[in-house]
C-alpha cells in the first residue's frame, strides 16, 4: 500500500507559466515533508522542505504547501524554466521521536516538462 | 571528490556472481542509507546506518548485504541476484541528529543489471 501518492506521472508547462505538482499521502505519523528533483544520471537532489507545524515555505522560485486535514501538498515553481525539466519526487517522514536519522518514504515522481 | 560518490555507475552480473557497490560520502555526515528503485516505482528503503550502526533492515532479502566500515563508507554486497534485483541503487548520507527533518544527500547511483 502506497503511503506517498504523485498522482500526475508528466505534468508540460510553458516556459514563464506556473508549475504545480501534488502529493498525497495517508500516513498520519508523517510531519515532515520534503521535494527533491532528479536529472537524468544523477542522484536526487534536495530542493524544499515543510514541517507539519507550518502550511506554507518558499524559497525563491519554489514554494510548498501543506494541507495536513487534506493529507496533501503541493509545489510551485514560479516562474518556470527549461532548466527545472526533471522528474520530482514528493517524501514524508514520521516525526522520529528521538532517532538520529530520517526514514523517507518517497513517491513515484511526476515528471516536469518546462517548454521554451 | 565531494558530497556523496558510488561506485560503480553501471553494473551487469550473473545470477551466480558475487559482487558488492560502494558509496562514499565527503560531507562528514554520521547516517548513510541504501535505496532501491525499481523501474516505475517509488524509491524503497533498504538499510540505515547511524553511527556505523544498522538500524534500519526494510524486510531485505539476505542476498543483498550492507556493511559500514567507518561513518563516510557503506557497502551493499551481492551474491545470487535475480533478474528482479535489477534497479538503481542509490546511496545518501545525512548529518544525523534531527531525526526526521534530516536531509538526505544522495549519491548518483549504481544502475545493477542481473542476467
Amino acid at each position: 500500500d502506497q503511503q506517498v501518492k504523485q498522482n500526475s506521472p508528466s505534468l508540460s508547462v510553458q516556459e514563464g507559466r506556473i508549475s504545480i505538482l501534488n502529493c498525497d499521502y495517508t500516513n498520519s505519523m508523517f510531519d515532515y515533508f520534503l521535494w527533491y528533483k532528479k536529472y537524468p544520471a544523477e542522484g536526487p537532489t534536495f530542493l524544499i522542505s515543510i514541517s507539519s507545524i507550518k502550511d506554507k515555505n518558499e524559497d525563491g522560485r519554489f514554494t510548498v504547501f501543506l494541507n495536513k486535514s487534506a493529507k496533501h501538498l503541493s509545489l510551485h515553481i514560479v516562474p518556470s524554466q527549461p532548466g527545472d525539466s526533471a522528474v520530482y519526487f514528493c517524501a514524508a517522514s514520521p516525526n522520529a521521536g528521538g532517532t538520529s536519522y530520517g526514514k523517507l518514504t518517497f513517491g513515484q515522481g511526476t515528471i516536469l516538462t518546462v517548454h521554451p | 571528490e565531494t558530497g556523496v560518490t558510488q561506485t560503480p555507475r553501471h553494473l551487469v552480473m550473473g545470477m551466480t556472481n558475487k559482487k558488492s557497490l560502494k558509496c562514499e560520502q565527503h560531507l562528514g555526515h554520521n547516517a548513510m542509507y541504501w535505496y532501491k528503485q525499481s523501474a516505475k516505482k517509488p524509491l524503497e528503503l533498504m538499510f540505515v546506518y547511524s553511527l556505523e550502526e544498522r538500524v534500519e533492515n526494510n524486510s531485505v532479502p539476505s542476498r543483498f548485504s550492507p556493511e559500514c566500515p567507518n561513518s563516510s563508507h557503506l557497502f551493499l554486497h551481492l551474491h545470487t541476484l535475480q533478474p528482479e534485483d535489477s534497479a538503481l541503487y542509490l546511496c545518501a548520507s545525512s548529518r544525523g541528529g534531527r531525526g526526521g527533518s534530516d536531509e538526505q544527500f544522495f549519491g548518483p547511483g549504481t544502475r545493477l543489471t542481473v542476467l
